[in-house]
């Protein structure tokens, strides 16, 4: 059974830096493509980035693209996501996803607030 | 503004069959498999339907999907209760300036 755990989530003052993380357990997590999405509050999903199961291949969102940056360590079956720049319009809840977008975890939530 | 397109809301009595539309255009329903998500409130999304009309193990046979052209559905048959949650298409998009994954901005099913 897929598990995904996010962590990392809080409060952080616009242009601060933040890093998700998200352990994956269940699934052989090396043979598989990760995603982040986000969901700010009331609102629906917006897909943030891409990784390759092997990190060969990353795509962003335009809206994320040059500040944030997806990452993932198959050895400790974790997945990374470094976010700097952060903005207002940052403040969602942030999932991780085992490709394609076929298992979530909980979310952690990441609010920019000064 | 999303990339796909869905109807903010839809609604059924118990036992009908509502249909919820989902289109896009020929850079990512066109070319690309649909997938589709409920989001109970309070929850985290979860994966109904896969490569336009798969469904995982564990989701009933009234959920449905299909993919023509350009546009998505995602069928629901005999409605219950519990259906009553926010459902979400999504697809890659291919463009010039690379790979993305879409979403539409979300369809509100009431059970009345």
């Amino acid at each position: 059974q897929v598990q995904l755990v996010e962590s990392g989530g809080g409060v952080v003052q616009p242009g601060g830096s933040l890093r998700l993380s998200c352990a994956a357990s269940g699934f052989t997590f090396s043979s598989y493509g990760m995603h982040w999405v986000r969901q700010a509050p009331g609102k629906g999903l917006e897909w943030v980035a891409f990784i390759r199961y092997d990190g060969s291949n990353k795509y962003y969102a335009d809206s994320v693209k040059g500040r944030f940056t997806i990452s993932r360590d198959n050895s400790k079956n974790t997945l990374y996501l470094q976010m700097n720049s952060l903005r207002a319009e940052d403040t969602a809840v942030y999932y991780c996803a085992k490709d394609p977008l076929e298992g979530w975890g909980q979310g952690t939530l990441v609010t920019v607030s000064s | 503004q999303s990339v796909l397109t869905q109807p903010p809301s839809a609604s059924g009595t118990p036992g009908q069959r509502v249909t919820i539309s989902c289109s896009g255009s020929s850079s990512n329903i066109g070319s690309n498999y649909v997938y589709w998500y409920q989001q109970l409130p309070g929850t985290a999304p979860k994966l109904l339907i896969y490569r336009n009309n798969q469904r995982p193990s564990g989701v009933p046979d009234r959920f449905s999907g299909s993919k023509s052209g350009t546009s998505a559905s995602l069928a629901i048959s005999g409605l219950r209760s519990e259906d009553e949650a926010d459902y979400y298409c999504a697809a890659w998009d291919d463009s010039l300036s690379g790979r993305e994954v879409v979403f539409g901005g979300g369809t509100k099913l009431t059970v009345l």
